[in-house]
């Protein structure tokens, strides 16, 4: 069975703070996103991994890094969290050029 | 740019009462469309994949279809369980990520 796996599924962070958000999959995946979803906007595409270490630009970059060290690991961090980056934040993964599978999300308030 | 609409925004049925949701896309070139199924709180769920124009796939009471400019998603006599958001996404030839619609909002009524 597919698993994509977000360590945390609700958050509430202070402006300013800096905030990791963490994602597994165990399908040995070589692919891995960051998507966020807001109400009438829908899914928007943060960055995304090909490939350990590699990483590219999505849609919507600004404000946020990510970091992939292993395979099964990448994480979204928000440098200076602030109250627009309040939303649900979904990570998914995939075999090249295959479905894409997501994590249950993860919902992030920033007060 | 790639592009995806799907309407209509939401849509209220009556349990057994058959319907279509529709998906009109752009892009450069389609590599896959994908269906998926969100329920309130969670992430969205792979439904299907369609590759080329004519081709179907179902699963229960679902069935999408593909052609060249659009995609629908038939739910033949739906249940209360069906109630959900359903997601279109395309990708294009060459490219990893999807592009997602807006999602329709779907509620099935006991």
């Amino acid at each position: 069975d597919v698993k994509v796996t977000q360590s945390s599924r609700y958050l509430v962070k202070r402006t300013g703070e800096k905030v990791f958000l963490e994602c597994v999959q165990d399908m040995d995946h070589e692919n891995m996103f960051w998507y966020r979803q807001d109400p009438g906007l829908g899914l928007r595409l943060i960055y995304f991994s090909y490939d350990v270490k590699m990483k590219e630009k999505g849609d919507i970059p600004e404000g946020y890094s990510v970091s992939r060290e292993k395979k099964e690991r990448f994480s979204l961090i928000l440098e200076s969290a602030s109250t627009n980056q309040t939303s649900m934040y979904l990570c998914a993964s995939s075999l090249s050029r295959n479905t894409i599978y997501f994590g249950e999300g993860s919902w992030l308030t920033v007060v | 740019e790639d592009q995806v609409t799907q309407s209509p925004e939401a849509l209220r049925l009556q349990e057994g009462e058959s319907s279509s949701l529709n998906c009109s896309y752009t892009v450069s070139g389609l590599r896959g469309l994908f269906w998926y199924r969100q329920d309130p709180g969670k992430g969205p769920e792979f439904l299907f994949t369609l590759y080329s124009a004519g081709e179907e796939k179902e699963k229960e009471r679902l069935k999408a279809t593909l052609t060249k400019k659009e995609s629908f998603l038939h739910i033949t006599a739906p249940k209360p369980e069906d109630s959900a958001t359903y997601l279109c996404a395309v990708q294009a030839r060459g490219a990893q990520k999807l592009v997602f619609g807006q999602g329709t909002r779907l509620t099935i009524n006991p």
